[in-house]
């Protein structure tokens, strides 16, 4: 079992709709958790740490479910714009390093 | 967040050959990270940069491949030595911005696109 795992996608969401998808992580340690996107031949930008109690940015919600080893990430009103691969990364019990997941696809279209 | 540069943005090598890749940021940082992101796969690291001390390797990376230094806060240099076309990829820097500390987040370098014929 990968220690970071996310659906593919890709994620076709029409312009404004609402699209959600989770990432499940095996390492029950685990002690910080972020979601990142990569654009196209670009580098990983944090989009938002992912905090216990579930935090929200603007459009963008995340949420942390330890007891089931998820984590989730919303995006509201989607625009254009938020076409992008978003990664699931995680801190263990390693200091400092980062684990990733494979990323998930999202294609936003007009 | 930190301003992080590489050098080159990306280069051509012939295998056996050796390219260095260096890793600027404006405010010093204890940590300092390499990625290698091969072509349709996510970020694996290779190794962690200490400033004053050996890099920390990952299983599967080992020194005299991906030799690196570190020889003050701002400033890192990753090698890829005897290169292959499996070592093509990108590399990337990151570094762990000190005022985030309690959430270790970490901010990435533009990377390295580099091709081995």
């Amino acid at each position: 079992r990968k220690e970071v795992e996310q659906d593919p996608g890709p994620f076709n969401v029409p312009e404004g709709a609402t699209v959600a998808f989770n990432c499940t992580y095996s390492n029950s340690a685990s002690q910080s958790f972020f979601w990142y996107r990569q654009d196209c031949r670009k580098e990983p930008k944090l989009l938002m740490s992912v905090y216990s109690s579930g935090n929200e940015d603007g459009r963008f919600t995340a949420q942390l479910n330890r007891a089931s080893q998820y984590i989730s990430l919303l995006i509201r009103d989607s625009k254009l714009s938020d076409s992008a691969t978003y990664l699931c990364v995680l801190m263990g019990d390693s200091w400092g390093k980062l684990q990733f997941g494979a990323g998930t696809q999202v294609v936003v279209t007009p | 967040s930190a301003v992080i540069s590489q050098k080159p943005s990306r280069d051509i090598c012939q295998r056996g050959t050796s390219l260095t890749i260096q890793c600027q940021v404006d405010s010093q940082v204890t940590m300092m990270f390499w990625y290698r992101q091969q072509p349709g796969q996510s970020l694996t690291l290779i190794a962690t940069a200490n400033q004053g001390s050996e890099a920390t390797y990952e299983s599967g990376f080992v020194i005299d491949k991906f030799p690196i230094s570190r020889p003050n806060l701002t400033f890192s240099t990753l090698t890829v030595s005897n290169m292959s076309p499996e070592d093509s990829s990108i590399y990337l820097c990151s570094v762990e911005w000190p005022d985030r500390l309690s959430y270790n987040e970490q901010f990435f370098g533009p990377g390295t696109r580099l091709t081995v014929l």
